[in-house]
């Protein structure tokens, strides 16, 4: 079993929909949980970090956590054409050192 | 910019030669990363610096690889005899101890021809 497993899509969603997004892990003594952002050929861009049990939301974005089923999610409201990117889940194995899932690629139709 | 400098960008190489990356962070942060990334894949954990210490080396990286973060700022990253599986994505990421997010560069594409 991978530490992170990310479905790596490619998942398709209209514009102005709900992108949704999911993460398993497998360490349950992760405590720090990061989604990333990555256009093709550039690097990873980090997007939102969540801590604690529950939502967090930041704009269009908003990260759920459940440590009890070690799950992350990342859902994107009112999705835009320039959403569409590889979006990375991490979790923070100790010193900031992550570990990543494989990337969910997301395409936002116009 | 106030980022994380990675340089080159890009580097083409013969298999057998040797290469060399650098990677300038943001400049308070003491922390630095190397990670690899090949296609489709999620970026690998290489090794980490907590100022001038190399602190965790991966199972990833091979005796051919050597990282160095000389004065607790910029890292190299060098590759010896390169080989064609070699070829990835090489990034560097950096971060404050005192912080749980880590910022990557824009990465060096390495070509192994």
């Amino acid at each position: 079993q991978k530490e992170v497993e990310q479905n790596s899509g490619p998942l398709s969603v209209p514009e102005g929909a709900i992108a949704s997004l999911n993460c398993t892990y497998s360490d349950r003594g992760s405590q720090s949980f990061f989604w990333y952002r990555q256009y093709s050929g550039k690097s990873p861009e980090l997007i939102m970090s969540i801590y604690s049990n529950g939502d967090k939301e930041d704009g269009r974005f908003t990260a759920q956590l459940n440590k009890a089923s070690q799950y992350v999610s990342l859902l994107i409201r009112d999705s835009q054409p320039s959403d569409s990117a590889t979006y990375l889940c991490a979790v923070n194995r100790g010193a900031q050192k992550l570990v990543f899932g494989q990337g969910t690629r997301l395409t936002i139709n116009p | 910019d106030t980022g994380v400098s990675q340089n080159p960008r890009h580097k083409i190489t013969k298999r057998g030669q040797n290469v060399t990356f650098r990677c300038d962070p943001i400049s308070e942060h003491n922390r630095l990363y190397w990670y690899r990334q090949t296609l489709g894949q999620g970026p690998e954990f290489l090794t980490y610096f907590q100022n001038e210490a190399q602190l965790e080396k991966s199972r990833l990286l091979s005796d051919r690889f050597s990282a160095e973060r000389p004065k607790g700022s910029f890292s190299t990253l060098e590759i010896q005899r390169t080989e064609q599986g070699d070829s990835a994505m090489y990034l560097c990421a950096s971060s404050l101890g005192t912080q749980p997010e880590a910022f990557f560069g824009q990465g060096t594409r390495l070509t192994v021809v």
